[in-house]
């Protein structure tokens, strides 16, 4: 079974300093994996996902992610942060399977603080 | 571009009470799904629908029963609502892209 472990909990940051935030999973097969953003009292927007092909996944909002099969690791940075920054970050793995059904696995969300 | 259109939005219930809670989609998906989320939690899988006419139980099934009524709609329902199920319910369908609703905040008293 496939898991999903997001290592921080929270996150704060000052505005324009760097980001990442840390994302393992656990599978037996192949995966793709994404990266949702949750603002408060809104659903889910995809901030990115790894399909095949190039480790180095950007986004949107200037985020990208690398995923690294070695390390089973998929961490999300941001170079520059803004206060809008400021919300939940999910991480989630779904076993590669093809086709358009793919149960999603959610980490715990990492809840990230941009102070001014 | 309505995507995924869940209702109600907010639900306040009492212990022992039924309801349903509604998803549609107009994106022409196969796979549907509901999840919950609560907090430090996540979002958890309870059932989803890979195709019409078939739905599968997820990681927390208990204490809810699913429709796929037809390829847009796939319904949530509980039998008798407990105040553990108190929780914020998103449902999404997949096609090319997983795409989701903007959830319902339900409260179980």
């Amino acid at each position: 079974a496939q898991s999903v472990t997001q290592l921080d909990s929270q996150v704060p940051v000052f505005e324009e300093a760097p980001v990442e935030l840390r994302c393992n999973y656990s599978s037996s097969v192949s995966v793709y994996l994404f990266w949702y953003v949750q603002y408060p009292n809104q659903g889910l927007q995809l901030l990115l996902k790894y399909l095949s092909g190039s480790t180095l996944v950007k986004g949107i909002n200037g985020f990208e992610a690398e995923f690294n099969k070695s390390q089973t690791s998929f961490h999300l940075r941001k170079p520059s942060v803004h206060i809008s920054d400021t919300a939940e970050y999910f991480c989630a793995v779904s076993e590669g399977s093809g086709g358009s059904n793919y149960k999603l696995t959610f980490g715990k969300g990492t809840l990230l603080t941009v102070n001014p | 571009n309505a995507g995924v259109t869940q209702t109600p939005k907010f639900q306040v219930l009492k212990t022992g009470q039924s309801m349903t809670l509604q998803c549609a989609q107009d994106m022409n998906h196969n796979s549907m799904y509901w999840y919950r989320q609560d907090p430090g939690m996540g979002l958890r899988l309870i059932y989803y629908s890979a195709s019409e006419g078939t739905t599968d139980k997820g990681e927390v099934p208990n204490g809810y029963n699913v429709s796929r009524l037809n390829k847009r709609e796939f319904s949530l329902r509980l039998e008798s609502a407990a105040p553990s199920q108190t929780s914020v319910y998103f449902c999404a369908s997949s096609g090319n892209g997983y795409t989701f609703g903007s959830g319902t905040r339900l409260t179980v008293v």
